[in-house]
C-alpha cells in the first residue's frame, strides 16, 4: 500500500470546519483513500473512503485532487467530541489480507 | 445493525502466563475478521485475519495464535506471554475484503 503523509497535529475552533490534509503522491490507480479516527483509548472509527470522486456522508466530506496525489478530509462543523487522531490510509481492495496500515496520523484538537 | 464486542477491556498478566482474548460480531454472516495490535504511540500492526471458520492467516511471526471456532467468533491466544506482548489489541470485521473494517473498543494488555 502507498505511503501517506499527514501533519502531526492541528487545532480547530469549535463550530468551524476542520480541514485535514493528506499527501499520497505514490498512490496507484486501484488504491482507495480511507480515513479513520481514533479517540483516546478507543478502537479506530471508520469515517469515509473514496477512489476518484469526492464523497460525503453524515460524518464528513472527502475531497480528492484530480491527480489523486492528495486529499482533504473535511469535518464541516467540528465539535469537542471530534478531538482525535485522524488517519489517512490508501489501500487496494483485494482479498489478500486487506490489512490497514496506519501511520502517525494527525492529532486534531478542537478548542472551545 | 452490526456490532462488535471485545473483552476484557483491560487485562494485567504476568510474564509466562496464557492469554485468551475474545471477539464476537453480531448482525452479519461470514464476515472477514482481523486482530491488530497497537503499541503505545505507534500505528496498527495486523496480526491475523480470517475469511471463514477455521481459516486463519498470520501476518507476523510471534508467540500468539488465533482461532475462529464459529462464524462470528475470533479468539487471540498465547501459551506463554512475553513482556513485548503488552499493547492495545483490536479486533475488526468487514463484510468483504473490499469493504471498510470496523473496530471493537480494544483490550489493553499489560504484562508484568
Amino acid at each position: 500500500d502507498a505511503k501517506t503523509t499527514q501533519p502531526p497535529s492541528m487545532d480547530c475552533a469549535e463550530g468551524r470546519a476542520a480541514n485535514l490534509p493528506c499527501n499520497h503522491s505514490t498512490i496507484s490507480g486501484n488504491e482507495y483513500v480511507y480515513w479513520y479516527r481514533q479517540i483516546h483509548s478507543q478502537g479506530p472509527q471508520y469515517i469515509i473512503h473514496g477512489l476518484k470522486n469526492n464523497e460525503t456522508n453524515e460524518m464528513a466530506s472527502l475531497i480528492i485532487t484530480e491527480d489523486r496525489k492528495s486529499s482533504t478530509l473535511i469535518l464541516p462543523h467540528a465539535t469537542l467530541r471530534d478531538t482525535a487522531v485522524y488517519y489517512c490510509i490508501v489501500r487496494v481492495h483485494n482479498n489478500a489480507g486487506n490489512m490497514l496500515t496506519f501511520g502517525g496520523g494527525t492529532r486534531l484538537m478542537v478548542k472551545p | 445493525s452490526q456490532t462488535i464486542h471485545q473483552w476484557p477491556a483491560t487485562l494485567v498478566q504476568p510474564v509466562g502466563s496464557p492469554l485468551s482474548l475474545e471477539c464476537t460480531v453480531e448482525g452479519t454472516s461470514n464476515p472477514n475478521l482481523y486482530w491488530y495490535r497497537q503499541a503505545a504511540g505507534r500505528g496498527l500492526q495486523l496480526l491475523f485475519y480470517s475469511v471463514g471458520i477455521g481459516q486463519i492467516s498470520s501476518e507476523v511471526p510471534q508467540n500468539l495464535s488465533a482461532s475462529r471456532p464459529q462464524d462470528r467468533q475470533f479468539i487471540l491466544s498465547s501459551k506463554k506471554l512475553l513482556l513485548s506482548d503488552s499493547g492495545f489489541y483490536l479486533c475488526a470485521w468487514s463484510e468483504q475484503a473490499n469493504q471498510p473494517q470496523h473496530f471493537g473498543d480494544g483490550t489493553r494488555l499489560s504484562i508484568l
